[in-house]
């Protein structure tokens, strides 16, 4: 069975520092692994996602994730946030037949 | 492209009523497709998923059932609505494993 840990259910932050949000799984097979945002009332949209080849994935918005197969851990992060990344940040793993997600993280950024 | 449809983006329903939420989706042939609900403060969780017409797999146990009348079209029910069923509800499709899903824009419902 996969399972998604995210730590840390809320992140607050400057503009223009570094973020990273934490994400571990737990996975039976080869794990592909997602992390989506959503804006207050809205659906979610994919940032990244990590099936196979570089570890180093990069996704929409300045945003990037490694995948560390010892760690068993997809960290997203991004280098210099803006205030328009305020948002709920998802991590997923892939199942057989659906995604799994983490609780999610929720970042603040303050001006 | 792609898209995907799902109305009524806002719901209130009385304790008792039945509910039918909508999903479609556009530009895609034999999608899986996929009921989440996001209650207040937690994460998301699997309701339904369904590989083709007519095939529903059941999650969890709950007061809520889903069909797929059409290759492209989903739909969510209750007969009686409860309190607990308050939520944000996602439909969301893809096409493999490795694809990842593409999400509608939800439906706010609150049962009062």
């Amino acid at each position: 069975a996969q399972s998604v840990t995210q730590l840390g259910s809320h992140v607050s932050v400057s503009e223009g520092a570094l973020v990273l949000l934490r994400c571990n799984y737990s996975s039976s097979v080869p794990p592909y692994l997602f992390w989506y945002v959503q804006y207050p009332n809205q659906g979610l949209q994919l940032l990244l996602k990590y099936t196979t080849g570089a570890t180093l994935v990069k996704g929409i918005n300045g945003f990037e994730a490694e995948f560390n197969k010892s760690q068993t851990s997809f960290h997203l992060r991004k280098p210099s946030v803006h205030i328009s990344d305020t948002a709920e940040y998802f991590c997923a793993v892939s199942q057989r037949r659906a995604l799994t997600f983490g609780s999610g993280t929720r970042l603040q950024v303050q001006p | 492209s792609q898209t995907i449809h799902q109305w009524p983006a806002t719901l209130v329903q009385p304790v008792g009523s039945p509910l039918s939420l909508e999903c479609t989706v556009e530009g895609t042939s034999n999608p899986n497709l996929y009921w989440y609900r996001q209650a207040a403060g937690r994460g998301l969780q699997l309701l339904f998923y369904s590989v083709g017409i007519g095939q529903i797999s059941s999650e969890v146990p709950q007061n809520l059932s889903a069909s797929r009348p059409q290759d492209r079209q989903f739909i969510l029910s209750s007969k009686k609505l409860l309190l607990s069923d308050s939520g944000f509800y996602l439909c969301a499709w893809s096409v493999s494993r490795d694809y990842g899903y593409t999400f509608g824009s939800g439906t706010r419902l609150t049962v009062v």
